[in-house]
C-alpha cells in the first residue's frame, strides 16, 4: 500500500527566512508527486507536481519541490516565507498507473512577521 | 465553468439518520473521488470511481455507500449516521491527466 509521511505538524518560521516542509513517500513502482495547500475554511489549492523529468519542480506563489528518488522524498521549499504563506500544507503521491490519490498528515505552517 | 460543486456546504445530523452528499463537476472528467478530512490525518480516501456506473472502495469506506449513475456526479450515502463519521468530507475529480480538482467540501457534524 503507498503512503505518505509528513513528519511536522507544525513549521513555525520567521518572515523572510527559508521555508521547508518535509515529505517522504512510499509506492510501489514510479510516483506522482503532488503538493497542495489549504487555507483555513477552504478547499485544497494545487501547488505544483513531480510527473517526470528534472527533480527541481517549481510551482505556484515562488514555491518549488525537490524529487530525490533514492531517499523518496519530496521537500517543500520557499526561499523567502511570507506570513500569507501561514496555512495547512498537504503531500500526496499517486503510482504511474494507478487510481489513488494518498495524502500526509499535513504539515501546519505559522510565519510570524 | 463551475469545476466541482459539492451540495450542502454544511449539516448537522442526529445519531442514526441518514442523509446523501452530492459532488457534481461540469469538466466531463472520468474519475471522480470522496475523501474525509480529520485533524492530524490528512485526507483518507473513502470511495472513488474511474467512470459512469463504476465504484470502488477506498482507504475507509465502512459506513458509506456511493453511486455513479451519471458521469458528473458522485454521490456519497451515509445510511445510519454515527458521531465517528463528523468531518469534513472533499470531493474531488481528474480527467487521465495529473491534475486532480477538489470542491469546498462539506461540513458535516454527526450529534
Amino acid at each position: 500500500a503507498q503512503s505518505v509521511a509528513q513528519p511536522e505538524d507544525q513549521v513555525n518560521v520567521a518572515e523572510g527566512n527559508p521555508l521547508t516542509v518535509k515529505c517522504t513517500y512510499s509506492v510501489s513502482g514510479n510516483p506522482y508527486l503532488f503538493w497542495y495547500v489549504q487555507y483555513p475554511n477552504r478547499g485544497l489549492q494545487f501547488l505544483l507536481k513531480y510527473i517526470t523529468g528534472d527533480n527541481l519542480v517549481k510551482g505556484s506563489y515562488g514555491f518549488e519541490a525537490e524529487f530525490n528518488k533514492s531517499q523518496t522524498s519530496f521537500h517543500l521549499k520557499k526561499p523567502s516565507a511570507l506570513v500569507s504563506d501561514s496555512a495547512l500544507y498537504f503531500c500526496a503521491v499517486r503510482a504511474v498507473g494507478g487510481n489513488k490519490l494518498t495524502f500526509g498528515g499535513g504539515t501546519r505552517v505559522l510565519v510570524k512577521p | 465553468n463551475a469545476g466541482v460543486t459539492q451540495t450542502p456546504k454544511f449539516r448537522v445530523l442526529k445519531t442514526g439518520q441518514s442523509m446523501t452528499l452530492l459532488c457534481a463537476q461540469d469538466m466531463n472528467h472520468e474519475y471522480m473521488y470522496w475523501y474525509r478530512q480529520d485533524p492530524g490525518m490528512g485526507l483518507r480516501l473513502i470511495h472513488y470511481s474511474v467512470g459512469e456506473g463504476t465504484t470502488a472502495k477506498g482507504e475507509v469506506p465502512d459506513g458509506y455507500n456511493v453511486s455513479r449513475l451519471k458521469k458528473q456526479n458522485f454521490l456519497l450515502g451515509l445510511e445510519s449516521a454515527a458521531p465517528s463519521q463528523t468531518s469534513v468530507y472533499f470531493c474531488a475529480s481528474r480527467q487521465g491527466g495529473y491534475g486532480y480538482t477538489f470542491g469546498s467540501g462539506t461540513r458535516l457534524t454527526v450529534v
